[in-house]
């Protein structure tokens, strides 16, 4: 069973830029350019904001985005706003399908 | 509307079973993959398995092959989970979900259905 490593916390100030990190293995992210990222608002599906990757979902803002390094994929997001305050997953394929544990975003 | 809904969810004794459905509309539902992905109270997301478009093929997490079965009515435009020998850790909100537009991505969400195992 794949783990995907997640910060549990991160934060920031309107208008600041943040990231958050998703750490797997060379048999998940490492392997397969197919990683996913997840925003979720309390009693709320979640939304999905970024996918293979770099893509975005059309609607989604481009303050969102995603890259990949080695077996860590980030999520980057910048203008902070007040609406960004959740919790994000990320998501990988690696012939299974794995989330990571969460991470709840603070906007200060 | 392009949507899914789930329904099905509630409360069920340790050893019980339950059967999930999940109803797809605005959308050619024959078309696609789909999921269900569960979230226990207060934790994170858990992909549960997926069926093909036709219904020939289904991947499950290893921890519930055996009490758990995904299968579809594409007459219907239905997913359906059932769920046997439940336990206390089953207990979570199970969402289906549309398989697009790649490999773990998943755009399209259900409301979700809460299932609670307890005695």
């Amino acid at each position: 069973q794949s783990a995907l490593t997640q910060p549990a916390s991160v934060s920031g100030s309107p208008g600041q830029w943040i990231t958050i990190s998703c750490t797997g293995t060379s048999s998940d992210i490492g392997s397969y350019n197919f990683v996913s990222w997840y925003q979720q608002h309390p009693d709320k599906a979640p939304k999905l904001m970024i996918y293979e990757v770099t893509k975005r979902p059309s609607g989604v803002s481009n303050r969102f985005s995603g890259s990949k390094s080695g077996n860590t994929a980030s999520l980057t997001i910048s203008g902070l706003e007040a609406e960004d305050e959740a919790d994000y997953y990320c998501c990988s394929y690696a012939g299974s399908v794995f989330f990571g544990g969460g991470t709840r975003l603070t906007v200060l | 509307e392009v949507q899914l809904v789930e329904s099905g969810g509630g409360l069920v004794q340790p050893g019980g079973s339950l059967r999930l459905s999940c109803a797809a509309s605005g959308f050619t539902f024959s078309r696609y993959w789909m999921t269900w992905v569960r979230q226990a109270p207060g934790k994170g997301l858990e992909w549960v398995g997926n069926i093909k478009e036709d219904g020939t093929a289904k991947y499950y997490m290893d921890s519930l092959k055996g009490r758990f079965t995904i299968s579809r009515d594409n007459a219907k435009n239905s997913l359906f989970l059932q769920v046997n020998s439940l336990r206390v850790e089953d207990t979570a909100v199970y969402y289906c979900v549309r398989d697009e537009p790649g490999y773990g991505a998943y755009e399209l969400w259900g409301q979700g259905t809460l299932v609670t195992v307890s005695s």
